[in-house]
Parts: structure tokens; C-alpha cells; sequence
């Protein structure tokens, strides 16, 4: 069975500086996919970014970028350049390829931009 | 952008009532999902769905819970007689089910059991 852990309920971070969201994720499975996914405070889940356990460099898409360490089973989100409307609840999420894809959820981390 | 829509986006019944959510995936998408997240929760998987069966559930998605895909479009999602602790926001979510098999969700419909 997988597992995948967020332990920093909420953060506080100032415009236009990054932040770093932890996860880490346990599986003895060689393949899965990481995802994250952002909910702001009108609730629907938006996308944010992937990183396949294959994949040889860490994925970025905009200010977005995943910090991809296998060894340490860890899959840290770097949002870059903070803005107010990044304020929103953050979820780490994991696949298994043997377990029909469907996404397993860490309990997310609650970011809070100030300006 | 192609995106998944969900109706109710809130629905207020009483406890034991049937309710129904419904949900439209994106068009070319082969896989289903339904997940629900009680307030101040993780996102939980309910159940996944493709070629019009159930391909997965969870310990969640007891017999009080069933699925269907009536006509080629919709997704639905119905509890037979709901429960005071199925009050949740329920998200319904799309996938090619290829590649990253990213999930498209919709905004969720959030359910209250009085």
C-alpha cells in the first residue's frame, strides 16, 4: 500500500518570495507518478505539476517545480515567486502504476500569502 | 479547456434520502473517478470506473453506494440512503488513463446530510 506524508499543516510566506512544501511518499512499488494539486478556497482540485518515478530531471512548469529525491522518498513542491492568489490549500498525491492509477492524497498544507 | 462538470454544486437532504450527484467527464477521457473529502480532511478515492464497469473501489464505497454511466456522457454517483457522517464535498475526476494519467477533477458538489 502506498503512503504519502505532508507534514506542514500551514505556511506563511511573503509576496513574491518561494516557498518549499514537503512530502514525502512510501511504496515499494518501482512505478509511480507524483502529482500536485492545489485547492483554493472556492474548493475545486486544479493540477499543478508531475513527476514520473522514471524520469531522470526534476519536473517544473512555470513557477512551479517538484524537487524529485527517489532515495529519500521525497517530492517537495518549490513555488517560486509567491502571489497572493497562490494562497490556497496544496495536495501531494501519488499513483501506482499496479494499483489502476487512481491517486492516493497526503492531508495538504495550508499556504498563506501575505503581501 | 475541457473540463469536468458537476451538478449540484451543493445539495441539502435529510438522512436515509437517496441522493444522486452527476457529473460530466471530459469527452475523450476513458477512466472515472469519484473521490470525497469531509471537511478539514484528505481527499479520499471512492471509486474508479472504465469500460463500464467498476474497476477499483475502496472500504468507503459500501453497498449504500453505486455508480453508473446511463448514456455515454454522464457519470453518477448515488447513495441509497445517506448517512449524517456522507456529508462531504464529493469530486468527480476524468482521465485518459494514459501516459502521467493525470486527473482532471471538477469543482466537486458539496453534499450536506441533515
Amino acid at each position: 500500500a502506498q503512503k504519502i506524508t505532508q507534514t506542514q499543516p500551514g505556511m506563511f510566506v511573503q509576496e513574491k518570495e518561494a516557498v518549499t512544501l514537503d512530502c514525502t511518499y512510501d511504496t515499494s512499488d518501482p512505478s509511480y507518478g507524483l502529482f500536485w494539486y492545489k485547492q483554493p478556497s472556492s474548493g475545486e482540485m486544479i493540477f499543478l505539476i508531475y513527476q514520473g518515478s522514471y524520469d531522470q530531471q526534476n519536473a517544473t512548469e512555470g513557477r512551479y517545480s517538484l524537487n524529485f529525491q527517489k532515495a529519500r522518498k521525497s517530492a517537495n513542491l518549490v513555488i517560486s515567486a509567491s502571489q497572493l492568489g497562490d494562497s490556497a490549500m496544496y495536495f501531494c498525491a501519488m499513483s501506482l502504476q499496479a494499483a489502476g492509477n487512481k491517486l492516493t492524497f497526503g492531508g495538504g498544507t495550508r499556504v498563506l500569502v501575505k503581501p | 479547456e475541457p473540463e469536468v462538470t458537476q451538478t449540484p454544486s451543493h445539495q441539502v437532504t435529510q438522512m436515509g434520502q437517496e441522493v444522486i450527484l452527476r457529473c460530466v467527464p471530459i469527452s475523450n477521457h476513458l477512466y472515472f473517478y469519484w473521490y470525497r473529502q469531509i471537511l478539514g480532511q484528505k481527499v479520499e478515492f471512492l471509486v474508479s470506473f472504465y469500460n463500464n464497469e467498476i474497476s477499483e473501489k475502496s472500504e468507503i464505497f459500501d453497498d449504500q453506494f453505486s455508480v453508473e454511466r446511463p448514456d455515454g456522457s454522464n457519470f453518477t454517483l448515488k447513495i441509497r440512503s445517506t448517512k449524517l457522517e456522507d456529508s462531504a464535498m464529493y469530486f468527480c475526476a476524468s482521465s485518459t488513463g494514459f501516459g502521467a494519467n493525470v486527473l482532471t477533477f471538477g469543482a466537486g458538489s458539496r453534499l450536506t446530510v441533515l
